[in-house]
């Protein structure tokens, strides 16, 4: 089993829509979570942290269920501009050594 | 505040070749954590380096290699390349404290190609 797991997508959806993407972690110790975004050929850009508590960006909620081991991103009101490849990443090891899952792509259609 | 940078942007070698690749860290970062990201793939941790000492390293040989400045800049180094070694490799700058990690903020990366 990966130590982080993600739905590889491709999710499709109009813009407007609101989209959500779970991510499962093995390492029951992880301590903190992360949201980036990856656009083609290009670094991986911090998106959100993510808290137990929840916590909100804009159109950007991210969520984190210690309980079920699960991190959750939600995008509302699409933008043609959130296309992009998304990926969750656990500090698995401690520290700031991040493990990444594989990314989930999102195209938004107008 | 000046972000992480890495040179060169694109490279190509030949198989059994050696490549250095650079990364400046981001202004008041203290630590380079250096990561090869496959196509379709997530990135992968490579190692870390804080203090100028490899801090936690993932599941590659011995042929990859690295080194921290003083002044928080890093290389990493890759021996005798082969053909799967082709990939993004990405460097991010962070600060680590006695209780508080930052996030990491990636550089734009290097494209390595081996022919």
């Amino acid at each position: 089993r990966k130590e982080v797991e993600q739905d590889p997508g491709p999710f499709n959806v109009p813009e407007g829509a609101t989209v959500a993407f779970n991510c499962t972690y093995s390492n029951s110790a992880s301590q903190s979570f992360f949201w980036y975004r990856q656009d083609c050929r290009k670094e991986p850009k911090l998106l959100m942290s993510v808290y137990s508590s929840g916590n909100e960006d804009g159109r950007f909620t991210a969520q984190l269920n210690r309980a079920s081991q699960y991190i959750s991103l939600l995008i509302r009101d699409s933008k043609l501009s959130d296309s992009a490849t998304y990926l969750c990443a656990g500090s698995l090891g401690g520290g700031n050594k991040l493990t990444f899952g594989t990314g989930t792509q999102l195209k938004v259609e107008l | 505040e000046t972000g992480v940078t890495q040179s060169p942007t694109h490279l190509i070698k030949t198989r059994g070749q050696q490549v250095t690749l650079r990364c400046s860290s981001q202004s008041g970062h203290n630590t380079v954590s250096w990561y090869q990201q496959a196509l379709g793939q997530g990135p992968q941790f490579i190692f870390q380096y804080y203090r100028e000492e490899e801090n936690g390293r993932g599941n590659f040989p011995p042929r990859f290699s690295g080194l921290q400045f003083p002044n928080y800049s890093s290389e990493l180094n890759v021996n005798a390349l082969e053909l799967d070694d082709s990939a993004l490799y990405l460097c991010a700058s962070s600060t680590t404290g006695s209780s508080y990690n930052s996030p990491l903020h990636f550089g734009n990366g290097t494209r390595l190609t081996v022919t």
